[in-house]
């Protein structure tokens, strides 16, 4: 089974300064990443994803995150927020191996709040 | 392009009602995953219909149903409403299935049960 787990619930960062945003992966096999922003009473969107490739993924807005194996890890980052970025974040995993459907396995979401 | 449209935004219901949901996809996506979101379980899958079958199905009781429509519009419906049940529903659509394709989300419908 695969599970997500982020490890910060909330995180408060001041405007122009620099953030990560952290979430770690279990699975037995192979994974897709996925980052998705939630911004108050809307759905999610994408932000970014990891396939394959450049462990280096580059996203909207600015933001990046970078695909580590050995530790399991596909922390976000962006090096200097803005206002505009204070919303729900959530770290996200689909099967790269035997599953036909898109079922993603969701953290359970890290509240940005970026402060003037 | 129009997004992923669910409807209504928001619903309030009395326990031991049942809802419809609807939810029409991305033009040409195929795919349709529902979700659960609540402050305590966080993001749980339902279920996902692809070609008007459903293709997976998450741990959710059997009140929790769905189908899908030859036009790719789906619905979900919730028998026997329960306190606990009041949650964001989040529907999702795909282009086709494979778990490499890119989910564009609805807004959600916000249900609340009374």
């Amino acid at each position: 089974a695969q599970s997500v787990t982020q490890l910060d619930s909330q995180v408060p960062v001041f405007e122009e300064a620099p953030v990560e945003l952290r979430c770690n992966y279990s699975s037995s096999v192979s994974v897709y990443l996925f980052w998705y922003v939630q911004y108050p009473n809307q759905g999610l969107q994408l932000l970014l994803k990891y396939l394959s490739g450049s462990t280096l993924v580059k996203g909207i807005n600015g933001f990046e995150a970078e695909f580590n194996k050995s530790q399991t890890s596909f922390h976000l980052r962006k090096p200097s927020v803005h206002i505009s970025d204070t919303a729900e974040y959530f770290c996200a995993v689909t099967r790269r191996v035997g599953n036909t459907g898109n079922q993603f396995y969701f953290g359970t979401g890290t509240s940005l709040t970026v402060i003037p | 392009k129009a997004g992923v449209t669910q409807t209504p935004r928001y619903l309030i219901k009395t326990r031991g009602q049942q809802v419809t949901l609807s939810c029409s996809p991305i033009s040409g996506h195929r795919s349709v995953s529902w979700y659960q979101q609540t402050p305590g379980q966080g993001l749980q899958f339902l279920f996902e219909y692809f070609s008007e079958t459903q293709r997976n199905k998450g741990n959710f009781p059997g009140r929790f149903s769905g189908r899908q429509f030859s036009n790719s519009r789906s619905e979900m419906n919730v028998s026997t409403l329960e306190l606990g049940d009041s949650a964001l529903y989040l529907c999702a659509s795909s282009l086709y299935l494979g778990t490499s394709t890119e989910a564009f989300f609805g807004q959600g419908t916000r249900l609340t049960v009374v």
